[in-house]
């Protein structure tokens, strides 16, 4: 069974704050694709990145940075120096590389970022 | 670019009516999907389609039905409106079935009373 977990329901940091937000999942298959969604306000999910099962390399874009740890079926997502923009709704997703088109999200974790 | 275009925005149903919710994309992608976002959990699968003429069921398929007679559309029927339906819907699409990440629409918000 396919299964991701944002335990994180909401969080409040302060501008220039770093946050992370966790996600861990539950698979059986050795190959997969982990994703990171952003949902700001206006409703529409926008892609931020996408890892594959073979790949642990953490990797950062701008004030952006994930880690993939296999080990502990973790795919956290960390804001560095957040900003009021980065307030949304954050969803970590599982992708079996043998059934592209089944995609498994998590719950969700609103990110409030206070001036 | 347009992307992915869904209409309407928002509707309300009575229990028991029927409507259409309209997906277009303008990407040439072969691969669509509907999901639902229900408060607080994360999006669902309901249908999804790999090319016109052909789509498959998801995680949660029954109450909807789906045609895909173009590359461009791919609507979304609910024939028998029900309480349980309220939902946000999403439709998505991507220009082949490799682990790359979606375009998702604005979302339709859709509460049944």
């Amino acid at each position: 069974a396919q299964k991701v977990t944002q335990a994180q329901t909401e969080i409040s940091v302060v501008e220039k704050e770093d946050v992370t937000l966790d996600c861990v999942y539950e698979t059986r298959d050795t190959t997969y694709y982990l994703f990171w969604y952003k949902q700001p306000p206006s409703g529409e999910l926008v892609f931020l990145i996408r890892r594959n099962s073979f790949d642990e390399q953490n990797e950062i874009s701008g004030r952006y940075s994930w880690n993939f740890q296999k080990s502990t079926s973790s795919f956290n997502f960390t804001i560095t120096a957040s900003q009021v923009v980065d307030s949304a709704v954050y969803f970590c997703a599982l992708s079996p590389i043998y059934n592209f088109n089944k995609f498994y999200f998590g719950s969700g974790t609103k990110l409030n970022v206070k001036p | 670019n347009a992307g992915v275009t869904q209409t309407p925005k928002f509707r309300i149903l009575k229990i028991g009516q029927s409507m259409t919710l309209q997906c277009t994309q303008d990407m040439n992608h072969n691969y669509m999907y509907w999901y639902r976002q229900d408060p607080g959990m994360g999006l669902k699968l309901i249908y999804y389609s790999v090319g016109a003429g052909i789509t498959d069921k998801g995680e949660v398929p029954n109450g909807y039905n789906v045609s895909r007679s173009t590359t461009e559309d791919f609507p979304l029927r609910l024939e028998l409106a029900a309480p349980s339906q309220t939902s946000v819907y999403f439709c998505a699409s991507k220009i082949s079935s490799q682990g790359i990440g979606y375009t998702f629409g604005s979302g339709t918000r859709l509460t049944v009373v």
